[in-house]
């Protein structure tokens, strides 16, 4: 069974300082990894997807197949930045992890 | 905002009343979902629909039932067997020419009385 692990659900941070949220899978595939954002009073988007390996916002994930790891980097946090993350796993049925609250104080 | 709509934003039942929310989207995606979304718990899959007049079951499909009769609509409705209800649902719809991205709705919040 596919399974995703996001170990904070709480993550503060200063304004300008690096984030990482953290995410771990488990998969005996191939996996496709995604981050989703929920902003305040906003929709649940998607931000990033591994296949694309593109930057976001500033916001970059790596797969690291090794560690079976998926986390979100950004190395200099903005305020805009608080929102809660979530990251995925799967193609046509996605996995979710807990989520984590990012909070970036000023 | 246009692409997939939810109504209502808000519904109140009282217990023993079995409830549907609605989920519409204008996309011309095969594909949509009804996810629940509770603190701490991130959001868990009740049912999904890969095309009209089919459904899967997800990981949380007790107490629940859906139906597709069109390409637009995905229905979820919460039974009276469904133990804990209130909760926030969101429906989805999948594009898979952009990778399978799931786009979302805003959501309704239901509380049972």
């Amino acid at each position: 069974a596919q399974r995703v692990t996001q170990p904070e659900k709480l993550l503060s941070v200063f304004k300008g300082a690096p984030v990482e949220l953290k995410c771990n899978y488990s998969y005996s595939g191939s996996p496709e990894l995604f981050w989703y954002v929920q902003y305040s009073r906003q929709r649940l988007q998607l931000l990033l997807r591994h296949i694309s390996r593109e930057s976001i916002k500033g916001f970059t994930a790596d797969l690291n197949k090794g560690e079976t790891s998926f986390h979100l980097k950004k190395p200099f946090a903005q305020e805009e930045d608080s929102a809660m993350y979530y990251c995925a796993l799967g193609g046509s049925r996605l996995t979710f992890g807990e989520g984590t609250q990012l909070t970036v104080n000023p | 905002d246009g692409g997939i709509t939810q109504s209502p934003k808000y519904l109140f039942r009282k217990e023993g009343q079995n409830v549907t929310l609605s989920c519409e989207q204008n996309l011309n995606h095969d594909a949509m979902y009804w996810y629940r979304q509770d603190p701490g718990q991130g959001l868990r899959l009740i049912y999904y629909s890969q095309i009209v007049n089919d459904f899967q079951k997800g990981d949380i499909a007790e107490g629940y039932s859906v139906s597709r009769e069109k390409k637009e609509s995905f229905p979820l409705t919460v039974t009276s067997a469904q133990k804990n209800p209130t909760a926030f649902y969101l429906c989805a719809s999948r594009a898979p020419d952009l990778n399978n991205e799931q786009f979302f709705g805003p959501g309704t919040r239901l509380t049972v009385l």
